[in-house]
């Protein structure tokens, strides 16, 4: 078993749509969570970055985390077709010199 | 743009083979990072340099090896190349080595054939 699992998707949605993306871990020393955008053929991009458990907005996007159930989760409002891409999440420790453990990365499609 | 450069773009080369992947961090980073994305394994870390030394290492392989230059520049090299190297790596490059962002580069896209 992996220690972080997300759904691979894909997961189609309507233009406007409001988006919930998941993932769970296993490692109860991951403190810092963070969500990448992957769009294709291209190198990941950091939308979100949180430490420890609570919700964070920026903009359309909120990222919420829960350490008791050990489950992360980012919020897509009004989704729109440029943000089809893949959507990684990762986490990492406080002293592994930050090296990051990914999810294997939802797909997402907005249609218009 | 991330202002992180990779190069070469695509390499193709055989079984057996050796390659070297360079990375250019973003100006006045001293940490790279390496990654290893596959559809089967995803994006997986592979070691970190702060500043020409080793931080730490993931599940790297044996015959893969990695350095950090005094221009701060990386190289990860891939040695007696498998078919299961193919794969995309990514460079990640951040300010020091702690618990900030990592900004990715494009990616080197390798196929081993």
């Amino acid at each position: 078993q992996k220690e972080v699992e997300q759904d691979p998707g894909p997961l189609s949605v309507p233009e406007g749509a409001i988006v919930s993306l998941n993932c769970t871990y296993s490692n109860s020393a991951f403190q810092y969570f963070m969500w990448y955008r992957q769009y294709s053929r291209k190198g990941p991009e950091l939308l979100m970055y949180t430490y420890s458990s609570g919700n964070k907005e920026d903009g359309r996007f909120t990222a919420q985390v829960d350490k008791s159930s050990k489950y992360i989760s980012l919020f897509i409002r009004d989704s729109q077709p440029s943000d089809s891409a893949t959507y990684l999440c990762a986490m990492s420790v406080n002293n592994a010199g930050n090296m990051l453990t990914f999810g294997g990365g939802t797909r997402l499609m907005v249609k218009p | 743009d991330s202002g992180v450069t990779q190069t070469p773009k695509h390499l193709i080369t055989a079984t057996g083979q050796r390659v070297t992947l360079r990375c250019s961090p973003r100006s006045g980073d001293l940490s790279v990072y390496w990654y290893q994305q596959s559809l089967d394994q995803g994006l997986q870390f592979l070691i970190h340099y702060y500043n020409g030394e080793e931080r730490a290492k993931g599940n790297i392989l044996e015959r893969f090896s990695a350095q950090q230059f005094p221009d701060l520049h990386s190289e990860l090299n891939l040695s007696s190349l498998e078919l299961g190297d193919s794969a995309l790596y990514f460079c990640a490059s951040s300010v020091a080595g702690a618990q900030e962002t990592q900004y990715f580069g494009p990616g080197t896209r390798l196929l081993v054939l």
